[in-house]
């Protein structure tokens, strides 16, 4: 069964500074999705960034971008140009490539805290 | 269409009582998903539906628990007997297929169940 494991339970972050929040993932399939989620608090969650798992280039969304790295399994979330409004927790989200599987499966997140 | 809501925000019920929660998907979503989510956890997949047939449910969903969608548009999820480790936030989210095969899921504001 695939396992997503999030090992920061909380980061920190000085406004307008650059923060990195970790994922790994243990899966035995070779092409699959996978996301980050924000969920503000008392806010439902939003889709940050996601990435395929066939696609090389690493995803990129304005100031968020992710470092893949396949063979690690390997799924990391940088936010560059930390902002108030990037508080929140930080979810990632692994899911098959598998036409009929939609379990989605969520690490247990990373509370980010951004200090103005 | 301003997403996917549902009802009630908040749900008080004493140990034993039945439940009911609705999720209204955005327009023309074809899939709609239920998750829940405890304290200090992601959330975790329940089941889904692709219109109004429920193709996939998880083992956390036992014989207490089972969700309809009637006609393909709204849903609601059941909890009967309720007991105190039901207590948590019940997620929906809706999704419709992009050229790919790629489902962003959305989310909602989620139902917050207390069991006293």
């Amino acid at each position: 069964a695939q396992t997503v494991t999030q090992s920061q339970p909380e980061m920190s972050v000085q406004e307008a500074e650059t923060v990195t929040l970790s994922c790994t993932y243990d899966t035995s399939e070779s092409d699959y999705y996978l996301f980050w989620y924000k969920q503000p608090p008392s806010r439902q969650m939003i889709l940050v960034i996601r990435q395929e798992a066939y696609k090389q280039q690493n995803a990129t969304e304005n100031r968020f971008s992710v470092n893949f790295q396949k063979a690690a399994k390997s799924f990391s979330l940088k936010i560059s140009d930390s902002q108030l409004g990037d508080a929140a927790m930080y979810f990632c989200a692994y899911r098959s490539y598998r036409y009929n599987n939609n379990d989605m499966r969520f690490g247990a997140g990373t509370r980010l805290t951004v200090k103005p | 269409d301003t997403g996917v809501s549902q009802n009630p925000r908040h749900k008080i019920t004493k140990r034993g009582q039945n439940v009911t929660f609705r999720c209204d998907p955005i327009s023309e979503h074809n899939r709609l998903y239920w998750y829940r989510q405890t304290l200090g956890q992601g959330p975790e997949f329940l089941t889904y539906f692709q219109n109004e047939a429920q193709l996939e449910k998880s083992r956390l969903l036992s014989d207490r628990f089972s969700a309809e969608r009637p006609k393909g548009s709204f849903s609601t999820l059941e909890i009967q007997r309720t007991e105190q480790g039901d207590s948590a936030m019940y997620l929906c989210a809706s999704s419709h297929p992009r050229t790919g095969g790629f489902y962003e899921q959305y989310f909602g504001p989620g139902t917050r169940l207390t069991v006293t």
